[in-house]
């Protein structure tokens, strides 16, 4: 069984650039989540989508940050523009259940972003 | 300040010794409590999930306790492999479902 899909793995791009990170959720998991990670704060929960709905943003860090999850097997982070300090790692992970849940969260690999 | 600390940020142990990580948190009210591990380059997977009514769990050579009272939980490896080389990342959820994430320990297995 397929677990959550990240694409793509590595991006380098030059700041100013619109970068669009991409997860397909493990099928039948309800809830989806887009966490960034970096070393010096380790894992930050940016959105949380249940039902395909986003029920909080407030970790998304500025207006430059956008998410959609248009239906239950697909959903995007964008990043217009990008700059230098949003080089991390980003995980997408899903999840049965909404948070009130016990529900194990399943990783992606991750998308290496390095913004130059 | 966190309200999930763990310790120690990082160790470095020898192949086939144990070792323990600790996990202090604050989050209340409490819900549950996970240990994940993330190899390098990779998403975190669940090893153990701790309630409120469990003190001890055992997954392999993994070993969780808690202590609800104190709040206080930790992750026994033991007999470490070359493959526990990871880093051990700590995630508290509150019955209102927020998840707090610690900073991780990072665990070196030399041979």
């Amino acid at each position: 069984d397929a677990g959550v899909i990240q694409s793509p793995r590595h991006e380098v791009t030059e700041m100013g650039q619109e970068v669009t990170l991409r997860c397909k959720p493990i099928s039948g998991h309800n809830s989806l989540f887009w966490y960034r990670q970096t070393m010096m704060r380790g894992l930050e929960l940016l959105i949380y989508f249940n039902n395909n709905v986003p029920i909080d943003d407030s970790g998304m860090p500025e207006d430059r940050f956008s998410a959609k999850m248009p239906n239950a097997s697909f959903s995007t982070l964008k990043i217009q523009p990008s700059e230098p300090r949003d080089s991390a790692v980003y995980f997408c992970a899903s999840s049965l259940g909404g948070l009130t849940g016990a529900g194990e969260l399943f990783f992606g690999e991750g998308s290496r972003l390095t913004v130059l | 300040k966190n309200q999930v600390e763990q310790s120690p940020q990082s160790l470095i142990i020898l192949e086939g010794k144990n070792c323990t990580l600790q996990c202090n948190y604050t989050v209340s009210p409490f819900s549950n409590l996970r240990w994940y591990k993330q190899d390098t380059g990779r998403g975190p997977v669940s090893l153990t999930i701790m309630t409120f009514s469990e003190n001890t769990k055992s997954n392999r050579r993994y070993t969780a306790t808690l202590d609800a009272d104190t709040k206080q939980s930790s992750l026994h490896i033991t007999a470490s492999q070359l493959s526990d080389s990871a880093s051990y990342i700590c995630v508290v959820r509150s019955l209102w479902g927020k998840l707090q994430f610690g900073a991780g320990t990072q665990v070196v297995v030399t041979p």
